[in-house]
């Protein structure tokens, strides 16, 4: 069965420095895809960024970065220069096989991040 | 920016009573979802369609709860009879094409079963 695992239910850092959000999944697929959404505190889901399994490059935007690593079955995410509004619930997902494709997501537990003013 | 849009926001309802929750989908997507979070479960996939047919449901409590798309802006999730433990925030999704893609969720809307 498909799961993902965000050890750290919860980080708090003092606003500027950098925080990295970790994410170990698990999944028979050979072909998958991870993503991140983040919940801030008005509740929506806002999507952060798709990788797939054959891709292993490691994404920037802006302050922010993905490093994937297939050999440790991880997609950690760092926040540079964190800001107060960068504090949110962050969560990871994997995409599940099934008989209609790929579209179904297994989130992790998420990982509460509060950036301290 | 295109949204999804749920109603209601928040919902408190008494055990027993039926609950509608309604969500648009961005104009174009085809691919619908109903997810729900509880602080116990986490996020969990309720139901999906594609092109207003229903392709999986197995996250559903099929005895009390049911999903569908009358037409292609309006997708529905109904739970009759409620009940306490379905207090939850019900999030819909929508996609274009066969995905996976990074799907935009809605607001939710916060259900309170007293």
């Amino acid at each position: 069965a498909q799961k993902v695992t965000q050890a750290q239910t919860e980080i708090s850092v003092v606003e500027k420095e950098d925080v990295t959000l970790d994410c170990v999944y698990e999944t028979r697929d050979t072909t998958y895809y991870l993503f991140w959404y983040k919940q801030p505190p008005s509740g929506e889901l806002v999507f952060l960024i798709r990788r797939n399994s054959f891709d292993e490059q490691n994404e920037i935007s802006g302050r922010y970065s993905w490093n994937f690593q297939k050999s440790t079955s991880s997609f950690n995410f760092t926040i540079t220069a964190s800001q107060v509004v960068d504090s949110a619930v962050y969560f990871c997902a994997l995409s599940e096989t099934s008989n209609f494709g790929n579209e179904k997501l297994t989130f992790g537990t998420g990982t509460r991040l509060t950036i301290i003013p | 920016d295109a949204r999804v849009t749920q109603t209601p926001r928040h919902k408190v309802t008494e055990m027993g009573q039926e609950v509608t929750m309604r969500c648009q989908p961005i104009l174009g997507h085809n691919t619908v979802f109903w997810y729900r979070q509880t602080m116990m479960q986490g996020l969990e996939l309720l139901a999906y369609f594609r092109n207003r047919a229903p392709l999986d449901d197995s996250g559903m409590p099929k005895d009390r709860f049911s999903a569908e798309m009358p037409d292609a802006t309006l997708a529905t999730l109904k739970i009759q009879p409620s009940e306490p433990r379905d207090s939850a925030v019900y999030f819909c999704a929508s996609g274009a094409g066969t995905g996976p893609f990074g799907y935009t969720f809605g607001s939710g809307t916060r259900l309170t079963v007293v």
